[in-house]
């Protein structure tokens, strides 16, 4: 079945550390999203890419980093520099379109900063 | 520059009532797209609907129905015979063709009671 999986589900992290959350995809999808959720709050935009080997910042990319390697992928590292990271990240795809395609999305992977 | 707002932090709905989830946009772009989704308490996105600004009719699927006002910029989420399923919460989103990316609302937490 296709689908975005999303690892692990859920993720401690020490202060001072950096984690990896992992994101495939195998929908064959050009574009990839990443997408923090605090509590009562929509989502908000951290990185985005449209195209392998190449990415964009959203709205907080401060303390986090990509890569866009392959199609499939798209890791996304929450660096020490991130002062709060404790979250909800969700990880979407979508096929090439405009204003009609709708994004999937992965379960998520809960950060919790011990 | 664009805003989804959803005024309805919480609403407790009784079993197989009909409910109407609000959301009004902002967007100078003749040119977007609307979209709804529901997160239930495992944390997925699930992509309810859709409505496009030249859509000439209100988008249904199912039990959902989207009512679409143009001239208020409104696009209200509504769901018929609620189901003790449909408790969750309930995202409106947007995009349009400045930047294809989704703008989000900050979401409603819809209780349905037996």
């Amino acid at each position: 079945d296709g689908g975005i999986t999303q690892s692990p589900k859920y993720l401690f992290r020490k202060e001072g550390q950096n984690v990896t959350l992992s994101c495939e995809q195998n929908l064959n999808h050009d574009a990839m999203y990443w997408y923090r959720q605090d509590p009562g709050q929509g989502l908000r935009l951290i990185y985005y890419s449209q195209i392998v080997n190449d990415f964009q910042k959203g709205d907080i990319a401060e303390g986090y980093s990509v890569s866009r390697e392959k199609k499939e992928s798209f890791p996304l590292t929450v660096t020490s520099a991130q002062k709060n990271p404790t979250a909800f990240y969700l990880c979407a795809s979508k096929s090439p379109g405009t204003v009609n395609t709708e994004a999937f999305f992965g379960q998520g992977t809960r950060l919790t900063v011990v | 520059a664009q805003k989804i707002t959803q005024t309805q932090p919480g609403m407790f709905v009784q079993e197989k009532e009909a409910v109407t989830l609000d959301c009004t946009y902002d967007t100078s772009d003749p040119s977007y797209g609307l979209f709804w989704y529901k997160q239930p308490s495992s944390g997925e996105m699930i992509f309810l609907i859709y409505q496009g600004s030249y859509d000439q009719q209100n988008a249904t699927e199912g039990r959902y129905s989207l009512n679409f006002q143009k001239a208020r910029k409104s696009a209200n989420l509504v769901i018929s015979a609620s189901q003790l399923g449909d408790s969750a919460m309930y995202f409106c989103a947007m995009r349009d063709n400045s930047n294809y990316q989704l703008i989000w609302g900050a979401g409603t937490k819809l209780i349905i009671k037996p």
